[in-house]
């Protein structure tokens, strides 16, 4: 099974200054697709970015970016410029290309300090 | 419509009530999905549709449980015999294809029985 592990449970960063936010998956599979969503205190789940396994090219949308090991079953999330509004809880997210389901992790909460 | 919607926002039902949550995907989207979020933890897969064929209820916790989408457009997730344990978020997402990279999530249901 597909199991989804964040060990940070808090994060906190300066505005204005660069955070990382760490996931590992477990999987058997070669072909899959990973995210990261934002959980702001609204509790919308909001899509962040979006790699698939085959990409050897780390995915950026704008201030963020991921870093996707895939020997290593890594993908970790860096936010940089953090501003106030990234303020939130952030799942990673699994899901097989073979499958319909989604895996999460338990989520960080990262609070962005003024 | 401009995203996935859900109602209600809130419920607060007792314990043994039925309850009939309502999710309304992206229009145009064949795949809706149900999760299960408990607090503090990341969302967890209950079931999915490709139009109105329920295709996968492996995530159901038990038969107190289901779901339907008879028009393969709004769906309704009910539980009967409401227990405490079932208090939650309920959400739901939608895919414009089957097995699409990306799920869109709603804001969801959350569910408090007293």
């Amino acid at each position: 099974a597909q199991t989804v592990t964040q060990s940070q449970p808090e994060m906190s960063v300066q505005e204005a200054e660069t955070v990382t936010l760490s996931c590992t998956y477990d999987t058997s599979e070669s072909d899959y697709y990973l995210f990261w969503y934002k959980q702001p205190p609204s509790r919308q789940m909001i899509l962040v970015i979006r790699q698939e396994a085959y990409k050897q090219q780390n995915a950026t949308e704008n201030r963020f970016s991921v870093n996707f090991q895939k020997a290593a079953k890594s993908f970790s999330l860096k936010i940089s410029d953090s501003q106030l509004g990234d303020a939130a809880m952030y799942f990673c997210a699994y899901r097989s290309a073979g499958s319909n389901d989604m895996r999460f992790g338990a989520g960080t909460r990262l609070t962005v300090k003024p | 419509g401009a995203g996935v919607s859900q109602s209600p926002r809130y419920k607060v039902t007792k314990r043994g009530q039925d309850v009939a949550l309502r999710c309304d995907p992206i229009s145009g989207h064949v795949s809706l999905y149900w999760y299960r979020q408990a607090l503090g933890q990341g969302p967890e897969f209950l079931t999915y549709f490709n139009y109105e064929a329920q295709q996968d209820k492996s995530g159901l916790p038990n038969d107190r449980f289901s779901a339907e989408r008879p028009e393969g457009s709004i769906s309704t997730l009910t539980i009967q015999r409401t227990e405490q344990r079932d208090s939650a978020m309920y959400r739901c997402a939608s895919s414009l294809v089957p097995r699409e990279k990306t799920q869109y999530f709603g804001p969801g249901t959350r569910l408090l029985v007293l």
